[in-house]
């Protein structure tokens, strides 16, 4: 998708181990989101940050912590990756001062197993 | 969690037209009512949105009703490419969307 690049694409870990997702733009769209996505559940709101080191949490945050330090840049961090968070990691960014406003742009998702 | 409601799947013979409704009860004046679209497990992909009148563009049109608690996205001639999850949305506050599982509409050749 154009301006929003998600790495790696593909990751497979291990039960306990740390794992960083990031989350790329180059729109300088203010807004960025965290989503996973699985089977039966829709996309679901992990974080999201409306600036520099501005964030918040979505719905289903237990177990993620993200930081933005510079405007293109949102890293999503699982401390210790568990069975349950195999799901596959969609970014999306927004500028609501857009005019139009098309809402969000998606990137194209990082796929997660935790062996 | 999702304010819309959505049929959870529909078919659709290629080159008819696809009319996917939707319920946005709990919408309120000054939100939009946003169409997405899901192709394989490609990320979603903004339609169109709207907030009182009827929209249309290259890919779609949007009719929302007068109260604007509903509205249906067309897609006028279907292609085996339409075949997608597509998800409606209405815009929450902080600038947040909530994706319900959205319409699977299989196109049927």
């Amino acid at each position: 998708d154009a301006g929003i690049t998600q790495s790696p694409r593909h990751k497979v870990t291990e039960t306990g181990t740390p794992v960083t997702l990031r989350c790329h733009q180059t729109e300088n769209h203010r807004y960025m989101y965290w989503y996973r996505q699985d089977p039966g559940h829709g996309l679901r709101l992990i974080h999201y940050s409306y600036g520099v080191k501005d964030t918040d949490k979505g719905e289903v945050s237990d177990g993620y912590s993200v930081s933005r330090s510079k405007t293109e840049d949102f890293l999503l961090t699982l401390e210790s990756a568990t069975s349950s968070q195999t799901s596959v990691y969609f970014c999306a960014i927004s500028e609501p001062r857009q005019r139009p406003n098309y809402g969000y742009t998606f990137g194209s998702g990082t796929r997660l197993t935790v062996v | 969690d999702a304010k819309t409601t959505q049929p959870p799947s529909m078919d659709c013979a290629e080159g008819r037209a696809a009319n996917l409704p939707c319920n946005h009860s709990t919408i309120s004046g000054n939100e939009y009512v946003y169409w997405y679209r899901q192709i394989h497990s490609q990320g979603p992909q903004y339609i169109i949105h709207g907030l009182k009148n009827n929209e249309t563009n290259e890919m779609a049109s949007l009719i929302i009703t007068e109260d604007r608690k509903s509205s249906t996205l067309i897609l006028p001639h279907a292609t085996l490419r339409d075949t997608a999850v597509y998800y409606c949305i209405d815009k929450n506050t902080g600038n947040q969307f909530y994706f319900g599982t959205g319409t699977s509409l299989t196109v049927i050749p």
